[in-house]
């Protein structure tokens, strides 16, 4: 069962310090989407991707933020100059995108970070 | 806009006992509406989606939930808890009309977290 993947699984990063995340789609699904989860709470919407479009995003995704699903497949998550308020768990979502039906999204395992 | 709100941030339960997670929406439209699941060091897991094919939804695991357009809720029922049921569930409301085929960002409730007692 070839399901979302994400990697790492773990990061623990100083403030002010670059991190890049990774989502691997399952396999045909166009669109996918990143969440973020912070303790406590339900995941928030950050953005989504249609094949290789970014179509929507989130007003918390600052400009320190970037992701980009180059080709339509893979996506990068990017956080430039990262601060304590960043840690949190970044899920990671793709579905289908079927036009006929409601589209459900699966969620990957999340990659948690931790900015000391 | 649409939101959730789960009435209980905690419910704890006896193991053999009925389950009953309690969920209010609020959406301008006919919304999608969906229970997810998520153990701690796991991700989410779909449970269970309203279509509008019918307004009671079955599961994964026993699970069900119903839709009262009426009363604005999605509660989630299980006939039985068992001992593996214990995790966080999420209720979940699509940002677009059902079954349109939108892409659509989800907004998500706080959480219930069931705790299954022997």
């Amino acid at each position: 069962d070839t399901g979302v993947s994400q990697d790492p699984r773990h990061k623990i990063t100083k403030r002010g310090q670059n991190v890049t995340f990774r989502c691997d789609p399952i396999s045909e699904h166009n669109r996918l989407y990143w969440y973020r989860q912070t303790l406590g709470q339900g995941p928030e919407f950050l953005t989504y991707f249609q094949n290789e479009a970014q179509l929507e995003k989130s007003r918390l995704l600052s400009d320190r933020f970037s992701a980009e699903r180059p080709k339509g497949s893979f996506s990068t998550l990017e956080i430039q100059r990262t601060e304590q308020g960043d840690s949190a768990m970044y899920l990671c979502a793709s579905s289908p995108g079927r036009t006929s039906s409601t589209d459900t999204q699966y969620f990957g395992p999340g990659t948690r970070l931790t900015v000391l | 806009a649409q939101s959730v709100t789960q009435l209980d941030s905690h419910v704890s339960v006896s193991e053999g006992t009925p389950v009953l997670l309690r969920c209010n929406y609020s959406s301008s439209y006919s919304p999608s509406l969906f229970w997810y699941v998520q153990h701690p060091n796991k991700g989410l897991q779909l449970l269970l989606k309203y279509t509008s094919a019918a307004t009671l939804v079955k599961g994964i695991n026993g699970f069900e939930a119903e839709f009262k357009k009426s009363e604005t809720s999605f509660h989630l029922t299980k006939p039985s808890a068992h001992m593996s049921d214990a995790a966080e569930y999420f209720c979940v409301v699509s940002g677009t009309p059902i079954n349109t085929g939108t892409a659509s960002k989800l907004t998500f409730g706080t959480g219930t977290r069931l705790q299954v007692t022997l």
